[in-house]
């Protein structure tokens, strides 16, 4: 079946503007997460939805992130006012559930200018 | 707090050569431990998962054991391929409760020459 999808692959933006990523999790899946990977880092946890709410989003680095997941599938990560130092892969994950095996997605590069 | 040390790389080895990458790590309670792979150009994949002490997780001829007196969890192969040329990342979580994040080391290079 179809796996984590994530879009756009890349994004190149301006310092100050505003973006959104957006995550199609693995169909079935409850859980879904948001994960970001500097340059020569591991990932790093953002923020966990179980179904339509955060339950988690203690990554979250600034009020300038935000993600929702209305209807308790796509999730979208909004990121206001970018910051040169926002600049780097961001991974999003789904399971079927809480403690469950997480998959990865290809990720969005995105680099500020 | 919770945390992954992972050795650093890059590891380079010739083919058919045995690998050992080392992982430890530090938590509270009973994480599961993971290894994930990053293929050039690729997504993170799955590799092999333990969820318990002693558990030993094994795929594609990879192999780690959940060691809880060492607070081990280190990926060896006994043959590598050009093939597994990745970069590794060694992970724990989740670990009961509420919160899910998986925690990751800083992954290490593999590179496997012919």
């Amino acid at each position: 079946g179809a796996g984590v999808s994530q879009t756009p692959s890349n994004k190149v933006t301006e310092k100050g503007k505003y973006v959104e990523l957006r995550c199609d999790p693995i169909s079935g899946h409850t859980a879904l997460y948001w994960y970001r990977q500097s340059l020569g880092q591991g990932p790093e946890f953002l923020i966990y939805f179980q179904g339509t709410g955060a339950a988690d989003d203690s990554g979250l680095p600034n009020d300038r992130f935000f993600a929702v997941r209305p209807e308790g599938s796509v999730s979208t990560l909004k990121i206001q006012r970018t910051e040169r130092g926002d600049s780097a892969v961001y991974l999003c994950a789904s399971s079927f559930g809480n403690q469950e095996t997480q998959y990865f997605g290809p990720g969005t590069r995105l680099l500020v200018l | 707090g919770n945390s992954v040390t992972q050795m650093e790389g890059p590891v380079t080895l010739s083919e058919e050569a045995f690998l050992t990458i080392n992982c430890t790590y530090t938590a509270t309670g009973y994480p599961s431990l993971f290894w994930y792979v990053q293929y050039p150009g690729e997504g993170l994949q799955l590799l092999l998962k333990a969820t318990k002490a002693d558990d030993k997780g094994s795929n594609k001829g990879f192999e780690a054991t959940y060691r809880k007196e060492t607070t081990s969890f280190h990926l060896e192969k006994g043959s590598v391929q050009v093939s597994d040329s990745a970069v590794y990342f060694c992970a724990l979580g989740p670990y009961g409760g509420a919160t899910n994040k998986l925690i990751f080391g800083t992954g290490t290079l593999l590179a496997v020459q012919p």
